[in-house]
């Protein structure tokens, strides 16, 4: 059974920084494309980022490029997302989820979120 | 980048009945269109991939259609539970865009 868990989430002040995790497990994490969505409170999600399998491919959404980054490590089955220059309409809470199988981009697996509270 | 728009933006149905939400992209996307269930206070569930794909383990009363950019959810005969909003995505290329839901209430 796939296993999604993220961490890290907390209040933070405008202009700072945060890193969040996802630890998965129940499938072999280094095939998996993989994703952060974002949902702030009262809205639908929003995609923010995804990387590869091997880690060589990113994409942001707009709204973040630049300021936020994506990474994982395979060796600890761990997906990141580094935060910086946050803004109060950054305040989410940060799903990992888990690409399908072929890498087309539709996301057949959510963890429960880390809420990202960005004020000061 | 690609705008995807959802309607109606709500609606309320009366158990039993057949409820059509329609998801339109901006410029043409294929079959490269999921759609997701959002219960309250819980995470976003995929129903439909490949525009038409059923996931497994979603009952048949789901369905999807549409190719290009113009798609449709269908519920063919509305239960209780399917209480939820209704996410479109694109996933043809980046940015894997959602569409703003539609919220499905019973009447």
């Amino acid at each position: 059974e796939v296993h999604l868990l993220e961490s890290g989430g907390t209040l933070v002040q405008p202009g700072g920084s945060l890193r969040v995790s996802c630890a998965a497990s129940g499938f072999t994490f280094s095939s998996y494309a993989m994703s952060w969505v974002r949902q702030a409170p009262g809205q639908g999600p929003e995609w923010v980022s995804v990387i590869s399998g091997r880690g060589d491919t990113t994409y942001y959404a707009g709204s973040v490029k630049g300021r936020f980054t994506i990474s994982r490590d395979n060796s600890k089955n761990t997906l990141y997302l580094q935060m910086n220059s946050l803004r109060a309409e950054d305040t989410a809470v940060y799903y990992c989820a888990k690409w399908d199988y072929n890498g087309l981009g539709y996301i057949d697996d959510w963890g429960h979120g880390t809420l990202v509270t960005v004020s000061a | 980048d690609i705008q995807m728009t959802q309607s109606p933006s709500s609606l309320s149905a009366s158990v039993g009945d057949r409820v059509t939400i329609t998801c339109r992209a901006s410029q043409g996307i294929t079959n490269y269109l999921a759609w997701y269930q959002q219960k309250s206070g819980k995470v976003p569930q995929l129903l439909i991939y490949d525009a038409s794909t059923l996931q497994p383990g979603v009952p048949s009363r789901f369905s999807g259609s549409g190719s290009g950019t113009d798609f449709t959810l269908t519920i063919s005969s509305l239960h209780p539970e399917d209480v939820a909003t209704y996410y479109c995505q694109k996933y043809n290329s980046d940015p894997f865009t959602f569409g703003p839901g539609t919220k499905v209430n019973i009447k």
